[in-house]
């Protein structure tokens, strides 16, 4: 089955400053690469989405890169505020398919004012 | 008006007791999901229903028994209560089963078992 791994766990960073949160994954048949971004005391909410016919993809402060070859993507936040202080997760799936969707274990991010 | 609804959002009980966590949607999906968040964050999936039916059953214990009287709830029992079932569990949607879009959270629901 699909393994992610996401790197790095916790991730401390000033106000203005860029964050890089990077993953890998297993399975070459993976063609969908969601970003889950998950408040204090709420659920988990996708805020980008890339397929791999793309290699990139952005929305506003926020872009995804993916390298099918490496096995890699990488959910990039530019100009960072508190109000993106949170848990950030990457997940990898077969789509369309039935398989479940396979996250990573989330890397917590500070942003100090 | 909430997209994913679930209750109780907090649950506290003993060890070896029985409880059930209910989930609602209201966004016409026909999947629905129950995923278990432990204390460091990682989110496993526990089921999924399409439809009514069960779609996928993870390696869960047989104390976890879900039950989806419609499309659009879905509810978990949990019997015989033990120590490591403390977690924060999440119930989600989406419009399909075929990992096409956007799975939708409920707020989650904290049970501390004792």
């Amino acid at each position: 089955g699909e393994n992610v791994e996401q790197h790095p766990s916790t991730l401390s960073v000033q106000e203005g400053d860029s964050a890089v949160i990077k993953c890998t994954y297993s399975d070459s048949a993976s063609n969908y690469f969601p970003w889950y971004k998950q408040e204090l005391g709420k659920g988990p909410q996708l805020i980008i989405d890339i397929r791999s016919n793309v290699g990139e993809k952005k929305d506003q402060r926020i872009a995804v890169t993916l390298n099918k070859t490496a096995k890699h993507f990488s959910l990039h936040i530019t100009e960072t505020q508190p109000e993106d202080s949170a848990v950030y997760f990457c997940a990898a799936s077969i789509s369309p398919g039935y398989s479940t969707l396979t996250f990573g274990k989330g890397t917590m991010l500070l942003v100090s004012p | 008006d909430t997209a994913v609804s679930q209750t109780p959002k907090y649950l506290v009980t003993q060890m070896g007791n029985d409880k059930s966590i209910k989930c609602e949607q209201n966004l016409g999906h026909d999947t629905m999901y129950w995923y278990k968040q432990d204390s460091k964050k990682f989110l496993k999936i526990m089921f999924s229903y399409n439809n009514k039916e069960l779609i996928i059953n993870e390696t869960v214990p047989n104390r976890f028994s879900p039950k989806s009287p419609d499309k659009a709830h879905l509810n978990l029992h949990i019997n015989s209560l033990e120590l490591g079932d403390s977690a924060v569990y999440f119930c989600a949607s989406s419009r399909t089963s075929a990992n096409t879009g956007e799975l939708f959270f409920g707020e989650g629901s904290r049970l501390t078992v004792l």
